[in-house]
């Protein structure tokens, strides 16, 4: 069965910097989507970044990256130029592409120093 | 365009006692899912509907939980009767159809307290 780690329940940063958060993944399929939610306080989950493992080039949004290691079943998310609203909860998950079912990691709870 | 609509946003019962949540998935929205987030936790999925059929509802307590989708739109998930390990947040989200590229929307969940 495939499962989603975040090794990391809590990270702090400072306003404007950079944070890495960590993710790793088990499975044995080769047809998968990976994706990083934002939780904030207020509970409505938001779609933050996806990458298709069958891409080799790390995807990007705005200030949002990923750092894609398939070999590694890696997927790390760096947030660049940190602000106030980056501050909530961010869950790992992947996506088989056969089975369609979502799988969310722990979460990692992210604080926004001013 | 409306999101993912769900009620009540709060509900405190007792244990043994039933509840029920509602769920408006966003217009067009063909795969509904309903996922239970128990505090500190990532979400689990309960339930997956593709139109108003089930697709997947393995991780489903079927001895206390039902969900059903009439008509292919609203939702309601209902427990009878609660638990007190049946604390949590209670999520329901939507997208356009199955396919990994396909993101789901969520609600604001509904927060449901035992006694």
């Amino acid at each position: 069965a495939q499962t989603v780690t975040q090794s990391q329940p809590e990270m702090s940063v400072q306003e404007a910097e950079t944070v890495t958060l960590s993710c790793t993944y088990d499975t044995s399929e080769s047809d998968y989507y990976l994706f990083w939610y934002k939780q904030p306080p207020s509970r409505q989950m938001i779609l933050v970044i996806r990458q298709e493992a069958y891409k080799q080039q790390n995807a990007t949004e705005n200030r949002f990256s990923v750092n894609f290691q398939k070999a590694a079943k890696s997927f790390s998310l760096k947030i660049s130029d940190s602000q106030l609203g980056d501050a909530a909860m961010y869950f790992c998950a992947y996506c088989s592409g056969r089975y369609d079912k979502v799988i969310f990691g722990p979460g990692t709870s992210l604080s926004v120093i001013p | 365009e409306a999101g993912v609509a769900q009620s009540p946003r709060y509900k405190i019962i007792e244990k043994r006692q039933s509840v029920a949540f509602w769920c408006n998935p966003i217009s067009g929205h063909a795969t509904l899912y309903w996922y239970q987030q128990i505090l500190g936790q990532g979400p689990k999925l309960l339930i997956q509907f593709q139109n108003n059929g089930v697709v997947d509802d393995s991780q489903l307590p079927k001895d206390r939980f039902s969900a059903e989708r009439l008509k292919g739109v609203d939702s309601t998930l209902k427990i009878q009767p609660a638990k007190l390990e049946d604390s949590a947040v209670y999520l329901c989200a939507s997208s356009l159809g199955t396919g990994s590229n396909q993101p789901q929307h969520f609600g604001d969940g509904t927060r449901l307290s035992i006694l």
